[in-house]
């Protein structure tokens, strides 16, 4: 089945500085990948829809200075947290869209957990 | 906004027994994701419905997507404690983003 590699899968890092974290398609092409947001017990929340080539369309209330957006690829899309705080920790999880495949299915990555200090 | 509901929010129970969870909305979705999540990890597809009084199986798992196309229902038959985890239900709406479910924990207890 599709693959989907989200990667780092844990990070912890200092108030203020900036945290990469990669969404990988890795036997399919993805022309529109999601960013979701998970606190504690909670659901899913999307945050962003990231369309290669294009800018990522965001959710209302979602800042899209403080979580930047790049799908420069049509197997890779990046969320960057810019100046994070402790408020931003939580459970990001990525998914993508099969190009060829049906519009309604999406493979989610395994999910990455930021830790800010 | 388009909300699900999912009731029971957590659900503890004896393996062996049977339960049901809930997913509710008052929006009509052009179809409906069943996701388990286990603790650390990303959701994992378990079933897509499509058409309004579906009904699909998968092992002991029994899905139903209501006639409205507005609810639906998970049943899980003799429990094991592999069934562990969040179930989360995920609309799909008119472009194909999933809405999802304010999810249930199940423990299922040896």
């Amino acid at each position: 089945g599709a693959v989907v590699s989200q990667h780092p899968s844990r990070v912890i890092c200092k108030s203020g500085t900036s945290v990469k974290i990669e969404c990988r398609s890795l036997d399919f092409q993805a022309t529109t990948m999601f960013w979701y947001r998970q606190f504690p017990k909670q659901s899913l929340m999307l945050m962003a829809t990231s369309n290669e080539g294009s800018k990522a369309t965001y959710e209302q209330g979602v800042e899209k200075d403080k979580f930047l957006i790049n799908h420069a690829s049509l197997t890779l899309s990046t969320l960057t947290v810019t100046s994070a705080h402790p408020e931003d920790s939580s459970f990001y999880i990525c998914s993508a869209r099969d190009l060829l495949w049906a519009k309604n299915i999406q493979y989610f990555g395994a999910g990455t957990r930021l830790s800010v200090l | 906004t388009q909300l699900l509901e999912q009731s029971p929010q957590f659900l503890s129970i004896q393996e062996g027994e049977n339960l049901t969870v809930y997913c509710n909305s008052s929006s009509v979705f052009s179809s409906l994701q069943w996701y388990r999540q286990e603790p650390g990890e990303g959701p994992v597809l378990l079933v897509t419905v499509v058409t309004g009084g579906e009904v699909k199986k998968l092992k002991r798992l029994t899905f139903q997507f209501g006639d409205a196309r507005k609810d639906s229902s998970l049943h899980i038959t003799a429990a094991q404690p592999g069934d562990t985890g969040l179930y989360l239900c995920a609309g799909v709406d008119s472009s194909y983003k999933l809405i999802f479910g304010s999810g249930t924990r199940l423990l299922v207890r040896p």
